[in-house]
């Protein structure tokens, strides 16, 4: 059984528009979690570690414990974060199964 | 640093024919992974060495899927035999100390 899902497959945004993406956990342990990204034609590399509190690219991850989600923002959307990304909690060694990113011009 | 490099990057086979992929990960990356990524998924853990011992192979189908990992450095994956369902890419990953992991470019299996 899949163990974090993410609840869009595709997410469109214009450029400027502030984007959020979801992954859902129902894994017991210590919630942390990776996001990974996949740009077109290249191979998929970590972007960040949620609980690092770091901003890369100017995402940012956090998590709501109440909702057992992990959330990737960031406020103003580029044309070139258009992208597969793909949430994986810490040590499990799964994936969810991606969300597309399209940023349009 | 070149990371991680797989070979081939494409491979077209007929069903039933035997096919190996090959990953050399990371320098000094102690985990090896090979994962399987079928169209619009994301990649499914198929075997995960710790050096050369293979601590996770649950989801790796024994009866015509094989790996190994001899000197703890470079490993292969193979198919033997093949079906249409094992079209898909197939990654391979490294990660040191601290779970992030380095994946390859992967091989795309196309079998027909």
């Amino acid at each position: 059984a899949q163990r974090v899902t993410q609840p869009e497959k595709l997410l469109s945004v214009f450029k400027g528009a502030p984007v959020e993406l979801k992954c859902n956990y129902s894994y017991s342990g210590s919630p942390e979690l990776f996001w990974y990204v996949q740009y077109s034609r290249q191979r998929l590399q970590l972007l960040l570690r949620h609980i690092s509190r770091e901003s890369i690219k100017g995402f940012t991850a956090d998590l709501n414990k109440g909702e057992t989600s992990f959330h990737l923002k960031k406020p103003f959307a580029q044309e070139e974060d258009s992208a597969m990304y793909y949430c994986a909690p810490l040590g499990k060694f799964y994936f969810g199964s991606g969300t597309k990113l399209n940023v349009k011009p | 640093e070149a990371g991680v490099v797989q070979s081939p990057r494409y491979k077209i086979i007929e069903k039933k024919q035997p096919v190996a992929f090959w990953c050399n990960p990371i320098s000094g990356h102690n985990t090896l992974y090979w994962y399987r990524q079928n169209l619009g998924q994301g990649p499914e853990l198929l075997i995960r060495y710790e050096n050369e011992e293979a601590v996770d192979d649950s989801q790796l189908p024994k009866d015509r899927f094989s790996a190994e990992r001899l000197k703890g450095v470079d490993s292969t994956l193979k198919i033997q035999p093949a079906e249409l369902g094992d079209s898909a890419v197939y990654l391979c990953a490294s990660s040191g100390r601290r779970y992030e992991q380095y994946f390859g470019p992967g091989t795309r299996l196309t079998v027909t």
